[in-house]
């Protein structure tokens, strides 16, 4: 399996539920962070967590980050249509010359129905 | 502050011709990385520039691909001769300190090779 799996591969969730994703990795790593893209559109940032960081908030958003089980999870909480999207954690190696390089994994399509 | 620019936003060339994507950071951020999604793949990393020096090229598929980031400022990204198999989506990012804060990426350079 890849570094950075996420699952589930797809999401499809009415609005004002709360959608959660998870993400699993191999290495040892520096931070986790997660990404959404809008079709056609660039990754955006959502929140990055450090791995000495179990936890973290941003808005509608709370991230989790467990380094013995190297899994972490998204919580978009009260889910609007425009949450619509594709996420993607990445994470960011602890060490070596590699150390800007994000491994991404292969995301979640996330649908929100109005 | 302006985004990262990626130009062309498409391109569609023939197997065995030449194309360069160009990338704009935002101004001051140091380090620049590549990555490329071909379809149905993950997102994956093929370059990190520290200003005009390449800090790691692990992900740089073969020798038609060529990275350049002269004077440090915008990068280019040349594939000579192109392959079918060079299909993807390419992604540029952005970042200044590397542990603190996530990646700012472009919007793509989608690149059909027919």
């Amino acid at each position: 399996s890849q570094q950075g799996e996420e699952d589930p591969q797809a999401l499809s969730i009415q609005e004002g539920e709360n959608a959660t994703m998870n993400c699993s990795y191999k290495t040892s790593i520096n931070n986790l962070q997660w990404y959404r893209q809008n079709s056609g559109r660039g990754l955006v940032h959502l929140i990055l967590i450090r791995s000495n960081e179990r936890e973290k908030h941003s808005g509608r958003l709370r991230v989790t980050l467990d380094t013995s089980k190297k899994s972490s999870s998204l919580l978009i909480t009260a889910s609007r249509a425009a949450d619509t999207a594709s996420y993607f954690c990445a994470t960011r190696y602890a060490g070596g010359t590699s150390y800007g390089k994000l491994t991404f994994g292969q995301g979640t399509i996330l649908t929100v129905h109005p | 502050e302006a985004g990262v620019t990626q130009f062309p936003s498409h391109s569609v060339i023939e197997k065995g011709q030449t194309v360069t994507l160009r990338c704009d950071p935002i101004s001051g951020h140091d380090n620049l990385y590549w990555y490329r999604r071909v379809m149905g793949k993950e997102i994956k990393f093929l370059l990190h520039f520290v200003k005009e020096s390449k800090q790691d090229e692990s992900g740089m598929p073969n020798n038609r691909f060529l990275a350049e980031r002269t004077g440090g400022t915008y990068s280019t990204l040349k594939v000579q001769p192109a392959e079918l198999e060079d299909s993807g989506v390419y992604f540029c990012a952005s970042s200044q300190e590397l542990a603190l804060a996530g990646y700012t990426f472009g919007s793509g350079t989608r690149l059909t090779v027919v």
